[in-house]
């Protein structure tokens, strides 16, 4: 069974850092893309990053550009966001998800991780 | 505000068949047989739907399908039954790199 478990979030001021992490079993990590999405309270879905199989190709969301780095240990089967200089509109649910292993932002997501919270406030 | 349209709401008694639109571009759902859905309960994660634009994961009921015109893509419902009530969201690649989702549609069931 493919589980996707993320951990790492939590509060966090305003111009803070905090690094997500995503935890993948029941799959073989080195053939699929991972990405980020997340979810503001009460909002909708907004895709955040993804990072190919190799991690030759990384893509982000012209919101984070520049601030948030994602990266993955395939010897762990991990993935992981660096979340640099947070503000609060960075404030959501950060799901984890599986895509398929393309040059490209993969065009969708077929397993989903429960989320973890990441609230910015002072 | 969220790069592809989608109704704020829609519902359907049991049985019956519902639509579901994501209006885009043809910078994006024009553009591209590159449009999903996913399907979102309260407090749950999303769960894939319909992928490029019509293909539905194994396990996911015939009940959903997935169509595309111009730059508006639908969902349709059909059989409606109460589980079915959550929120959905379409996505669309848009080039560049970059992915859209659209807004939500919360789906009643009556």
């Amino acid at each position: 069974e493919v589980q996707l478990v993320e951990s790492g979030g939590g509060l966090v001021k305003p111009g803070g850092s905090l690094r997500l992490s995503c935890a993948a079993s029941g799959f073989t990590f080195t053939t699929y893309s991972m990405n980020w999405v997340r979810q503001a309270p009460g909002k909708g879905l907004e895709w955040v990053s993804s990072i190919s199989s190799s991690s030759s190709y990384r893509y982000y969301a012209d919101s984070v550009k520049g601030r948030f780095t994602i990266s993955r240990d395939n010897a762990k089967n991990s993935l992981y966001l660096q979340m640099n200089s947070l503000r609060a509109e960075d404030t959501a649910v950060y799901y984890c998800a599986r895509g398929a292993d393309t040059a490209m932002v993969p065009p969708y997501f077929d397993k989903w991780g429960q989320g973890t919270l990441v609230t910015v406030s002072s | 505000q969220s790069a592809l349209t989608q109704p704020p709401s829609a519902s359907g008694s049991p049985g019956q068949s519902v639509t579901i639109s994501c209006t885009g571009t043809s910078s994006d759902v024009g553009g591209y047989n590159y449009v999903s859905w996913y399907q979102q309960h309260p407090g749950k994660a999303p769960k894939l739907m319909i992928y490029e634009v019509s293909k539905r994961p194994s396990g996911v009921p015939d009940r959903f399908s997935g169509s595309k015109s111009g730059n508006t893509a639908s969902l349709t419902v059909s059989g409606l039954q109460a589980e079915d009530e959550a929120d959905y969201y379409c996505s669309s690649y848009e080039g560049s790199n970059n992915l859209a989702f659209g807004g939500g549609t919360y789906l009643t069931v009556l």
